[in-house]
Order: C-alpha cells, then sequence, then structure tokens
C-alpha cells in the first residue's frame, strides 16, 4: 500500500507569497493530521480532520494559516501571506477508525521562507 | 492531555539492550501508551502500543508497571541504523476528541 504522501518535499518561497502544502492520506482512514516541526517547539499538531470535517484547529497559529478537506483523498495547507518564521518542516499524517490505530506519517515538505 | 517526560538523550553501543522510560504521572484511565521513532528527514513512524503490563512485537517491547504512571521501551540489540528520536505519548484512542501532543523525545545515537 502507498503510504502518506506529500508535496511538494521542499518549498522555497519569498515572505509575502502563499504557500499550498499538499497531502494525499492512506486510502481508507478517516481521520487527517497536520502538523509543523521546528528545533524550537518540536512536532506541533495544528489541525485534524475526520471524515473530511476539522474537528480541532486550536493549533494553527494565526489567520494566516488555512487547511481544508475537499474529499477523503486530498488535504491542503496554505500559508498566505508567508513570513521566515513559517520556516519549518510540516507533516501529514492519517489513521484509520477504531481501536489500536497509529498514525502514519508522511516524509514531510520542507518550507523555507527568504 | 497527559504530559510526558523523556530523558533528552542516550548513547548506546551496537549490540546492547536500550530502555527508554517515560514518566506520565497524570495518564487517565483511558489513555494508552504509543511509542514513535523519527529519522532525520522522515515523519514519525509508530513503533508499538500498549495499555498495561508488557507488549511486544518484532521490533520492540513496551513494559508498563500496575501503576501506569511510566512506561519503558526496551530495544533489543541495537544497531547503528537504530539511531533516531522516540517519541512517548499519551491519549486516548478512536474518538473524535482524540488529539496527539508529541513531546521532545529522546535522541538515542548507538555507536559502533
Amino acid at each position: 500500500d502507498a503510504g502518506v504522501i506529500q508535496s511538494p518535499r521542499h518549498e522555497v518561497t519569498e515572505m509575502g507569497q502563499e504557500v499550498t502544502l499538499r497531502c494525499k492520506p492512506i486510502s481508507g482512514h478517516d481521520y487527517l493530521f497536520w502538523y509543523r516541526q521546528t528545533m524550537m517547539r518540536g512536532l506541533e499538531l495544528l489541525i485534524y480532520f475526520n471524515n473530511n470535517v476539522p474537528i480541532d484547529d486550536s493549533g494553527m497559529p494565526e489567520d494566516r494559516f488555512s487547511a481544508k478537506m475537499p474529499n477523503a483523498s486530498f488535504s491542503t495547507l496554505k500559508i498566505q501571506p508567508s513570513e521566515p518564521r513559517d520556516s519549518a518542516v510540516y507533516f501529514c499524517a492519517s489513521r484509520g477508525q477504531g481501536a489500536y490505530r497509529p498514525q502514519h506519517f508522511g516524509d514531510g515538505t520542507r518550507l523555507s521562507i527568504l | 492531555l497527559a504530559k510526558t517526560t523523556q530523558p533528552i538523550s542516550m548513547d548506546s553501543y551496537e549490540g546492547q539492550e536500550v530502555n527508554i522510560t517515560c514518566s506520565h504521572n497524570n495518564i487517565a484511565t483511558n489513555d494508552y501508551i504509543t511509542w514513535y521513532q523519527q529519522f532525520p528527514s522522515q515523519g514519525p513512524r509508530f513503533i508499538i502500543q500498549g495499555y498495561k503490563t508488557k507488549v511486544t512485537n518484532e521490533v520492540a517491547s513496551l513494559f508498563i508497571p500496575a501503576d501506569r504512571k511510566s512506561s519503558t521501551l526496551s530495544l533489543p540489540r541495537v544497531s547503528l541504523s537504530d539511531t533516531a528520536v522516540y517519541y512517548c505519548l499519551v491519549g486516548l484512542r478512536g474518538t473524535g476528541g482524540f488529539k496527539t501532543i508529541f513531546g521532545a523525545g529522546t535522541r538515542l545515537f548507538v555507536k559502533a
């Protein structure tokens, strides 16, 4: 089975530009998570979805961040406008419904805002 | 959610058994304990999960005492490729309100 697929793997852009990160979860998984990882703050949960519906977005740092899940096989995380402090590795993870379901992570998008 | 405390780093040698202990004094009755492993430039990878006593799989063992206020991840006969960051998580599974909070993790460095 294919794992969680994220694109792009690397993104370098200038401050003020819009950034869109993409995620394809594992087929059949009901939950999708977006995380951000930095040296200073470690792994932070930004938002998660259940059956395409956002459940908890309390980790989204500010209004410049938005996430959508238009269908069960695709999600986006947008930053507009981007700032240098948004530089981080962004991970997407998915998991199935029910007991004993661990999260499966993608390999992340390394974002650099200049 | 219960907060977890782990050693920041550990060193070991190839072939040794490594035990990483995690403290979670405020664990709730319904909480499970989950461990993840993360290599550089990769996302975290699930290792093992348990509720009480002992759980073993092909990769590791997880020991949980009766009071469940701590847990120990045991890696038998580590190799250089086990050098990674190991995260201990405590949280309720399988509900809409489930949240995962990763701590700082334990950096394990395996030497030849």
